[in-house]
């Protein structure tokens, strides 16, 4: 198993647009986690999706939304991009409570 | 609300001597307390947890919820141990939502 795999690895994106995050988590996991990492900070809980529900929202605008597949895969998205959003995102799955293993991250940048 | 404070952004060590990284953390339940690391070039990753009680890799922490610390300890550093290391919090067993600290870059000097 690879572990949690995340694309793009980093991408470029103007003020205003949209932007479309994706993982995958290892495979049996249920639950998926997303964080933002800003530069020279901790991760910041965004989402948490287990079974395709939403169990957790961090303290995230509306612009951010997220959902889960019913392979477990998930999407992160962001809409009307402020430069304040470039970050590094992460995704972690886990077996439901126990460790969470996160992914390689996915860097954007926003101009 | 819950809040994890890491005061040192820096810290450097020689190898050989003991290690500390100190973790603060402020919320009113009963809390589970996580220590992540990151090495060079490597994804983040779990060290070690206050449930499992166990040394990884020679470090160890002891949830004081007195003084409501989390603190990170070897006795002897290792070059291999150079990493940001990040201590971490949820509201308890089964919470997925971790809060973060701002992390330490520990360098081990040669």
């Amino acid at each position: 198993d690879a572990g949690v795999t995340q694309s793009p690895t980093h991408l470029i994106k103007t003020r205003g647009q949209h932007v479309t995050l994706r993982c995958s988590p290892i495979s049996g996991h249920k639950s998926v986690s997303w964080y933002q990492q800003v530069l020279g900070q901790g991760p910041q809980f965004i989402f948490q999706y287990y079974e395709k529900e939403e169990r957790g929202r961090g303290n995230f605008p509306d612009r951010f939304s997220a959902r889960q597949f019913p392979n477990y895969s998930s999407e992160l998205n962001v809409n009307a991009l402020l430069l304040g959003d470039s970050a590094l995102y992460l995704c972690a799955s886990s077996s439901s409570g126990y460790e969470q293993y996160f992914g390689p991250g996915t860097r954007l940048t926003v101009t | 609300a819950q809040r994890v404070t890491q005061p040192e952004k820096l810290l450097s060590v020689f190898k050989g001597a003991p290690v500390e990284l100190k973790c603060n953390y402020s919320y009113s339940g009963s809390p589970e307390l996580f220590w992540y690391v990151q090495y060079s070039r490597q994804r983040l990753q779990l060290l070690l947890r206050h449930i499992s009680r166990e040394s990884i890799k020679g470090f160890t922490a002891d949830l004081n919820k007195g003084e409501t610390s989390f603190h990170l300890k070897k006795p002897f550093a290792q070059e291999e141990d150079s990493a940001m290391y990040y201590c971490a919090l949820s509201a308890g067993f089964g919470n997925e939502k971790l809060t973060f600290g701002t992390g330490t870059r520990l360098t081990i000097i040669p």
